[in-house]
């Protein structure tokens, strides 16, 4: 799996959007780029994957550069049931194996 | 659909005794992992199973071990229980062995005394 990094915390203002980056330089060709999040005292929870394009869904909304190495999640109206750890994850699709979930970011939703 | 089933939510236990703890799956998975969440060391892979047999382990002693029947559920025991043993236990399940997309259940606190 390639290495990512991520901030270790961020705050943002509730309504509006969170920004989360994760940067993967030395991702292959064929690794996807995954992210979940961890709401304290839970399990963690699938949020959205892509590749290459852009990719949205009810959650959230993921920006990947051309390059490939670096992305973004979009929480585009956070809201303070969003504070939570989230994890960027890159692997080849379905490959086997854990998940190696790393530190993450801890986003803070304030009112 | 029901999601993941960790149960119990919460255990208590002192060194030296023993511990089950019991997931069942998303209806329809077949694949279940088993991790460990400390706030020092993360969450760490324990290990999958997939159609009743082991697939992959992580670097856990032996006092760790898991089984899964053939309706999927699964239960995992630690044997000897340390005082670093005390953690969040979480279980996950997928639809297939080494799927990425994983559903997490609530997980097991175990707080070993």
């Amino acid at each position: 799996d390639a290495k990512t990094t991520q901030p270790t915390s961020m705050d943002c203002a509730e309504g509006r959007a969170a920004n989360l980056p994760c940067n993967h330089s030395t991702i292959s060709g064929n690794e996807y780029v995954y992210w979940y999040r961890q709401i304290h005292s839970q399990g963690p929870q699938y949020i959205i994957h892509g590749l290459k394009n852009n990719e949205t869904n009810e959650m959230a909304s993921l920006i990947i550069t051309e390059d490939r190495k670096s992305s973004t999640l979009i929480l585009p109206h956070a809201t303070l049931r969003d504070t939570a750890v989230y994890y960027c994850i890159v692997r080849v699709e379905n490959s086997g194996y854990a998940l190696n979930f790393g530190k993450g970011t801890s986003l803070l939703v304030t009112p | 659909k029901a999601g993941v089933t960790q149960t119990p939510r919460y255990l208590i236990k002192t060194r030296g005794q023993q511990v089950t703890l019991s997931c069942s799956p998303i209806s329809g998975h077949r694949s279940v992992s088993w991790y460990q969440q400390t706030p020092g060391q993360g969450l760490q892979f324990l290990f999958e199973y997939f159609s009743e047999t082991q697939r992959n382990k992580g670097n856990f002693p032996g006092r760790f071990s898991g089984r899964q029947f053939s309706n999927s559920r699964s239960e995992m025991n630690v044997s000897t229980l340390e005082l670093g043993d005390s953690a969040l236990y979480l279980c996950a399940s997928s639809l297939a062995l080494g799927y990425n997309i994983q559903y997490f259940g609530a997980g097991t606190r175990l707080s070993v005394l």
